[in-house]
């Protein structure tokens, strides 16, 4: 079954300065991976995706993320960030085998300071 | 193009009673799937559906069903109410026909059992 880790709970960052966010999987063959941002009380936006080819991605937001297949990571990155980008992020796994299901990481939660 | 919508927002039950949400896709959307989120627990999946018919389910007791309508709108039920089922449940929809399909997430019901 696959798995999915955030080692980081909570990264608090200075606004203008750049952002990286682990995530490491667990699965077998290729997975779908994906990264949401979720906003207090609010759901989840896909920021975004990745499933073959190109190994770094472009997502919404001035976000990109990378696939290391060899260290089984799909970190995402943001050169610098705007008080706007303070929320809680998560890294998901799916797989070709299970219908709309998404395993979850535990989540990092992110701080903008001025 | 309308997102997914779920009602109501906020609810709030007493033990042993039973609730029921709802959600409404994006329109040409035939997949719903529904998570429930804890602080503890995190994201996790409950079930997924496609045209009226459950496709995949996670581990969550009987307690917790749902269907889903000739119009793709779907529900979930909980029946008899613990206090361990509070949470903010979200629905989140897709075209379903491939498993790479994005998920797009309402902005969920929150749950307090009393």
């Amino acid at each position: 079954a696959q798995s999915v880790t955030q080692p980081d709970i909570h990264i608090t960052v200075s606004e203008g300065a750049s952002l990286e966010l682990r995530c490491n999987y667990s699965y077998g063959a290729t997975p779908y991976l994906f990264w949401y941002v979720q906003s207090p009380g609010q759901g989840l936006q896909l920021l975004l995706k990745y499933f073959s080819g190109d190994t770094l991605v472009q997502g919404i937001k001035g976000f990109e993320a990378e696939f290391k297949r060899s260290q089984s990571s799909f970190n995402l990155r943001k050169p610098s960030v705007h008080w706007s980008d303070a929320a809680e992020y998560f890294c998901a796994v799916g797989a070709p085998d299970s219908w709309g299901k998404f395993q979850f990481g535990a989540g990092t939660q992110v701080v903008v300071t001025p | 193009k309308a997102g997914v919508t779920q009602t109501p927002r906020y609810l709030i039950k007493t033990r042993g009673q039973q609730v029921t949400l709802s959600c409404s896709p994006i329109s040409g959307h035939r997949s719903v799937s529904w998570y429930q989120q804890t602080p503890g627990q995190g994201l996790q999946f409950l079930f997924e559906y496609f045209s009226e018919t459950q496709r995949n389910k996670g581990n969550f007791p009987g307690r917790f069903s749902g269907r889903q309508f000739s119009n793709s709108r779907s529900e979930m039920n909980v029946s008899t109410l613990e206090l361990g089922d509070s949470a903010l449940y979200l629905c989140a929809s897709s075209l379903g026909t491939t498993f790479t399909d994005t998920q797009y997430f309402g902005p969920g019901t929150r749950l307090t059992v009393l």
